[in-house]
């Protein structure tokens, strides 16, 4: 089954600092990825879609200058929060679409951000 | 602004009922349905989706769709204690991008 991956699965860090999120389509090619934030007891909210060799698309309200996608190859996106504030602290989940359906999107495990 | 609604619960089952889960989206236009299951802390995960009025069914889960209601329901025979978790109703409108609603925590008592 196509599986996908997220590293690290959690990560503290300070504010001020950034961080970077991968997310790797272990078993197939995906030209699309989506980032997803999720707080507690919510629901996902769509970040970015990201597309392989060009710009992301953010959602509205989403500050692409702090949440920045690159989606260099068909299996690796990664995300990197800048200068994170504990506003930022949430779980983030990367999809990767593995046929252009939206029933063969498939989430990865998640990464648990914590800023201190 | 494409909405999906879900009362968020929790909803409480005894073990071997049925639990239903109700969800309403607001685009007429959406073409497929989802229903996924989150267990805390961890990443959403397909149960069923459907693209048709009317019931799918796979093993102890059946989905419903009235297309005409702009309603998607999903049933859960045989509730387990495993079963209780988080689901969330997903909606595709365009392309391959889906729009979540808020979930419904269910409980299912042994």
């Amino acid at each position: 089954g196509a599986v996908v991956s997220q590293h690290p699965s959690w990560v503290i860090c300070k504010s001020g600092t950034s961080v970077k999120i991968e997310c790797r389509s272990l078993d197939f090619q995906a030209t699309t990825m989506f980032w997803y934030r999720q707080f507690p007891k919510q629901s996902l909210m769509l970040m970015a879609t990201s597309n392989e060799g060009s710009k992301a698309t953010y959602e509205q309200g989403v500050e692409k200058d702090k949440f920045l996608i690159n989606h260099a190859s068909l299996t690796l996106s990664t995300l990197t929060v800048t200068s994170a504030h504990p506003e930022d602290s949430s779980f983030y989940i990367c999809s990767a679409d593995a046929s252009g359906r939206a029933h063969e999107q498939y989430f990865g495990p998640g990464t648990r951000l914590t800023v201190t | 602004q494409k909405e999906v609604e879900q009362n968020s619960g929790p909803l409480s089952v005894p073990e071997g009922a049925i639990a239903s889960l109700n969800c309403t989206y607001s685009d007429r236009g959406s073409q497929s349905f989802f229903w996924y299951r989150q267990y805390s802390g961890k990443s959403p995960e397909l149960i069923m989706f459907i693209y048709s009025n009317g019931d799918k069914e796979d093993g102890r889960f059946t989905a419903q769709l009235n297309k005409a209601s702009q309603y998607v329901s999903l049933l859960i025979r045989d509730s387990q204690p495993s079963d209780s978790a988080t689901y969330l109703c997903a909606v595709n409108n365009a392309g391959n991008m889906l729009t979540f609603g808020g979930g419904t925590r269910l409980m299912v008592k042994p």
